[in-house]
Parts: C-alpha cells; sequence; structure tokens
C-alpha cells in the first residue's frame, strides 16, 4: 500500500518556463512533507521541505504547496533550468523518534533548452 | 569531502554468496538508514540505527543484517544472496528529530548485481 504517490512519471517542460511536480498522500498522521531531486549514479539529494502546519514554503526558485484537505503537494520551480533536469521523490515522515520517510516513485524532469 | 560515503560503488556476484555493504558518514549525525531502491525506483526503507541501537527494521529478509560499530558508521551484510536482491542499495543519515524537516544526507548509493 503505496501511502505517497505521483502519479506522473515522466514531465517535459520548456527552459525559462514553470514546472510543477505533484504528490498525493494517504496516511493523515504525516507531519513532515519533503521533496528529493536524484541524478543518475548520484544519490537523492535534499530540496526544500514543508511542515503540515503550514500551507507553502519557498526557497529561491522553489516553492512547496501543501493542501492539507486534498492530501496533495506540489513542488514549483521557476525559472525552470536544463540544470533541473533530474527525478524528483516526493517524501513525507511522520516524524517522532524514527522520523521514518516515506518516497513516492519519482517523475523525471526534463527540461528542455 | 564526502559526507556520506559508501563502498563498493558496484558490486556483482553470483548467488548464494554473502557480501557486505560499509557506510560511514562525517556530518556528525546518530541515526542511519539503508534504503533499497528497486528495479521499479522505488525507494523503500530496511533498517535504521539510532546511536547503534536498531530503532526500524521493515520487512526485510533475515538474510539481510545491519551493524552499526558506532554512530558514524552502518554497514549492511546480506547472507546467500538471491537474484531479487540486486538493486541500488542507498545509505543515509541525519540527525535525530530532524530528519523530516532538512531530510537526510543520501550516500552515492552501492548498485547491487547478483547473477
Amino acid at each position: 500500500d503505496q501511502q505517497v504517490k505521483q502519479n506522473s512519471p515522466s514531465l517535459s517542460v520548456q527552459e525559462g518556463r514553470i514546472s510543477i511536480l505533484n504528490c498525493d498522500y494517504t496516511n493523515s498522521m504525516f507531519d513532515y512533507f519533503l521533496w528529493y531531486k536524484k541524478y543518475p549514479a548520484e544519490g537523492p539529494t535534499f530540496l526544500i521541505s514543508i511542515s503540515s502546519i503550514k500551507d507553502k514554503n519557498e526557497d529561491g526558485r522553489f516553492t512547496v504547496f501543501l493542501n492539507k484537505s486534498a492530501k496533495h503537494l506540489s513542488l514549483h520551480i521557476v525559472p525552470s533550468q536544463p540544470g533541473d533536469s533530474a527525478v524528483y521523490f516526493c517524501a513525507a515522515s511522520e516524524g517522532g523518534a524514527t522520523n521514518k520517510l516515506i518516497f513516492g516513485t519519482g517523475t523525471l524532469l526534463a527540461v528542455q533548452p | 569531502d564526502t559526507a556520506v560515503s559508501q563502498t563498493p560503488k558496484y558490486l556483482v556476484t553470483q548467488m548464494g554468496n554473502d557480501k557486505s555493504i560499509k557506510c560511514e558518514q562525517n556530518l556528525g549525525h546518530d541515526t542511519m538508514y539503508w534504503y533499497k531502491q528497486d528495479s521499479k525506483k522505488f525507494l523503500k526503507i530496511m533498517f535504521s540505527y539510532n546511536n547503534k541501537e536498531l530503532i526500524i527494521n521493515e520487512t526485510v529478509p533475515n538474510r539481510f543484517s545491519p551493524k552499526s560499530p558506532d554512530k558514524a558508521h552502518l554497514n549492511l551484510h546480506i547472507n546467500s544472496l538471491e537474484l531479487g536482491d540486486s538493486a541500488v542499495y542507498f545509505c543515509a543519515s541525519s540527525q535525530a528529530g530532524q530528519g523530516g524537516i532538512y531530510g537526510y544526507t543520501f550516500g552515492s548509493g552501492t548498485r547491487l548485481t547478483v547473477v
């Protein structure tokens, strides 16, 4: 049973435009949501997170939006750059002592020059 | 100066063999993890240690045994390797209680191929 889902396996965007990556979850006990970026043959790298008590968090070109009632979050990248081409993973945590992160299956973003 | 380092990066071995993957972090974190990324690219947690104590043990065959000699090291030993064990294994670390806010720091992965 996948608690974190990314229904779009891939996304293609033109350089300079906005990239919107989506993620849905089923567990209402999650209290933190995170986005990771992964290049081939490398480990995932942390991008941005948001607490469940907020609905928006921004860091430079990256903004994460959280809609708790819809159990949905999205990552906006503006403007998109060719170097943003990578697999993006959504993850969620219940917090607590274990801080276990549960990952979605990823979305491959291709930013076309 | 690598934060989380795993060795080896690639591992090809025959079915039935026993192998180990090593992980070390120099971030001063007290919690370390092993994740498995299968052929469908799904990242799934296997184990977590906090200060050498096992705190997460997901449904993993007991052929997999983690060992943490100290809080900077978490090794993964796999006995009697099977074809289905072929995957990329990622080590990660975080400070206890902060993994949700600041995320984990991942190593670059070990690609295990069982033939």
